[in-house]
């Protein structure tokens, strides 16, 4: 297994500019998520997925979309890229849509990205 | 709104010394709580997932337990090794699919 797997590992965009974070787990779970990681504060979640067909907003949604075709994968598009959005972005996934996070969850590498 | 904090944000030991890390939150109507290790540029590792309803598990050398009452969480790590550095991560999962997460504790082992 290759676990989740997040592409790229680096990026930097300019103001205005979009792009897709990509996301994949070849674990067959239900769950995945998106979260961005500032210096000095925890990680804070952007949009979640309960399985294919379903996304939420997490906390911070705004300036980020998301989709969910399939079990394996949960794309993150940022629609116009501002310096606020510099980050380390992660995706994590987990079994389970009991509502009750009761599982353990698994996170990619992480994708750093730098808006100039 | 539930907030997780974590202190000491930084801590160095020698090595073999046993230790303790701390989480604590404001809200105890808790699903589960998560210690995570990340290291630098890395993803993260989870550690340990400790139920509502448990009052702590054990992974090795590493024991978390949970008091929802007082809102606190410790990490005991046992005869600490070098490689045990890394930054510690706790995250309180609470009843809107969420995980509340605190800004870890940077632990150093020195040799």
């Amino acid at each position: 297994n290759a676990g989740v797997t997040q592409t790229p590992k680096f990026q930097v965009l300019k103001t205005g500019q979009s792009m897709t974070l990509q996301c994949a787990q070849d674990m067959n779970h239900e769950y995945m998520s998106w979260y961005r990681q500032d210096p000095g504060m925890g990680l804070r979640l952007i949009h979640y997925s309960v399985g294919a067909g379903i996304t939420d907003q997490g906390e911070v949604p705004n300036g980020y979309n998301v989709s969910r075709s399939t079990t394996e994968d949960f794309p993150l598009r940022l629609l116009s890229a501002a310096p606020s959005q510099t980050s380390v972005y992660f995706c994590a996934s987990s079994l389970g849509t009991s509502g009750r996070l009761t599982y353990e969850q698994y996170f990619g590498p992480g994708t750093r990205l730098t808006v100039t | 709104k539930q907030e997780v904090t974590q202190i000491p944000a930084a801590l160095s030991v020698p090595e073999g010394e046993n230790l303790v890390l701390n989480c604590s939150f404001t809200d105890s109507a808790i699903y589960n709580l998560q210690w995570f290790r990340q290291d630098p540029g890395k993803g993260l590792t989870s550690l340990l997932l400790i139920q509502s309803s448990q009052r702590e598990q054990t992974s090795g050398r590493l024991n978390a337990s949970l008091d929802k009452s007082s809102g606190r969480s410790t990490l005991y790590i046992a005869a600490s090794q070098p490689g045990d550095s890394a930054t510690y991560l706790c995250a309180v999962g609470d009843s809107n699919y969420q995980l509340i997460w605190g800004a870890g504790t940077k632990l150093i082992i020195k040799p």
